[in-house]
């Protein structure tokens, strides 16, 4: 089936890291994306990390894939109050050039001066 | 280089009334996804155009939503006649042919009393 599950809030403070977890249920993932939706903006695509890569790191971005747990992870060093906002998890498979992605509920981040 | 645009950002409308929501995407993406948020749900996928033709229309929820992408270029998403469950805030995405990294519009937020 298709789930992908991420807990509701987040709460740390300045400078610290912030770690968001999400978990997938179809293995047949091939991409799996962090999305950032600030209020009243759109979604803005964070990074993306293929199914046979188990990190990637930009900046102070972090993402960890554990295929085997379908666990996913987004750790942002030095969070900073303009980091509080919703992060999505989201999947996809390679369905040719269709790929429609399925979404978690969003995580949201508040970061405390 | 233009971002996807969407309009309205906000539509109120009684029930039993028309909307059409418009979508124009980043000039030369071949693909166009239609997403929705109902509020306290997950992010929705509605469908999917490759140009102008609809590669999958699997997430419409009924024959009250139609949607349109005329010479592949604009869409548009009517619905006709609104029901209150069909509040919530109405995403477009376009892709380049590799159809990795999606970029988002604003949203529509629909409210129908």
């Amino acid at each position: 089936g298709e789930d992908v599950e991420q807990s509701l809030f987040l709460s740390v403070r300045e400078g610290d890291s912030s770690v968001i977890n999400c978990t997938y249920t179809d293995s047949s993932s091939t991409y799996l994306y962090w999305y950032k939706q600030e209020p009243g903006a759109g979604l803005q695509l964070l990074t993306y990390i293929f199914s046979n890569m188990d990190m990637k790191q930009d900046q102070r971005l972090t993402v960890l894939l554990n295929k085997k747990d379908k666990h996913l992870s987004l750790r942002i060093a030095d969070t900073q109050t303009g980091d509080s906002a919703i992060y999505f998890c989201a999947e996809s498979k390679n369905a040719g050039n269709n790929r429609k992605l399925i979404w978690g509920l969003g995580t949201s981040l508040a970061v405390n001066p | 280089e233009a971002g996807v645009t969407q309009f309205p950002s906000h539509s109120v409308i009684e029930k039993g009334q028309t909307v059409t929501l418009r979508c124009d995407p980043i000039s030369g993406h071949d693909n166009l996804y239609w997403y929705r948020r109902v509020m306290g749900k997950e992010i929705k996928f509605l469908l999917h155009f490759v140009k102008e033709s609809k590669q999958d229309e699997s997430g419409m929820p009924n024959n009250r939503f139609l949607a349109e992408r005329t010479g592949g270029t604009y869409s548009t998403l009517k619905v006709q006649p609104a029901e209150l469950e069909d509040s919530g805030v109405y995403f477009c995405a376009s892709t380049e042919q590799s159809g990795l990294g999606y970029t988002f519009g604003s949203g529509t937020r629909l409210t129908v009393v």
